[in-house]
């Protein structure tokens, strides 16, 4: 069966440090994958999605970016933190041809 | 794809059934109906979908209008584990782009 794991699931960082989350899929090849970010209070806000390695799209203008490495890995990277970059960070993954997307359990970032 | 309004938060008693309204009025023919929920401080959940036809599983029932510019989702017997966030997307199935969530219908399950 796929998994999704994502880590840490909890992480403080001051600001302008740098940021770095993983996130992995298991039991498939070639996902969509997807970075999420939800403000608190807020609603999903797509960051990056990526159908291929390599290939990201990015949703909104920011100091954060997105890379695919390996077929199965989507990172979520910053080179400097800003306060208004917390928030709970999902990623989620889409099998090619299925039409449901399954999401990870989030970190929960605190810039401060 | 087609964007989509729901109410911003309903109340529902526990055993009762929760009937979840969503407007998508510009709808395209080969766009599907999706609903996943969230509850707090966990990823989303997918619960079910359909084009137009009725659809129904073990989570959940999809009722769509004939005319596709609205559905409901129906839970039919509401648990006070159902408290989530519920959010319904209209988009072309398999797709291999983007997918956009709305603010949803916060949920709450009264005991």
């Amino acid at each position: 069966s796929q998994t999704i794991h994502q880590w840490p699931a909890t992480l403080v960082q001051p600001v302008g440090s740098p940021l770095s989350l993983e996130c992995t899929v298991e039991g498939t090849s070639n996902p969509n994958l997807y970075w999420y970010r939800q403000a608190a209070g807020r609603g999903l806000q797509l960051l990056f999605y990526s159908v291929g390695i390599g290939q990201i799209s990015s949703e909104v203008p920011q100091n954060l970016s997105a890379s695919r490495p390996q077929d199965r890995q989507f990172i979520l990277s910053s080179k400097k933190l800003l306060l208004s970059d917390s928030g709970f960070y999902l990623c989620a993954w889409k099998p090619r041809l299925n039409t449901e997307a399954f999401f990870g359990q989030g970190t929960r970032l605190t810039v401060v | 794809d087609a964007k989509t309004t729901q109410p911003t938060s309903m109340d529902c008693a526990e055993g009762r059934a929760a009937n979840l309204p969503c407007n998508h009025s510009t709808i395209s023919g080969n766009e599907y109906v999706y609903w996943y929920r969230q509850i707090h401080s966990q990823g989303p959940q997918y619960i079910i979908h359909g084009l137009k036809n009725n659809e129904t599983n073990e989570m959940a029932s999809l009722i769509i209008t004939e005319d596709r510019k609205s559905s409901t989702l129906i839970l039919p017997h509401a648990t006070l584990r159902d408290t989530a966030v519920y959010y319904c997307i209209v988009r072309v199935a398999n797709r291999d782009d983007k997918i956009i969530f709305g603010k949803g219908t916060r949920l709450h399950i009264l005991p």
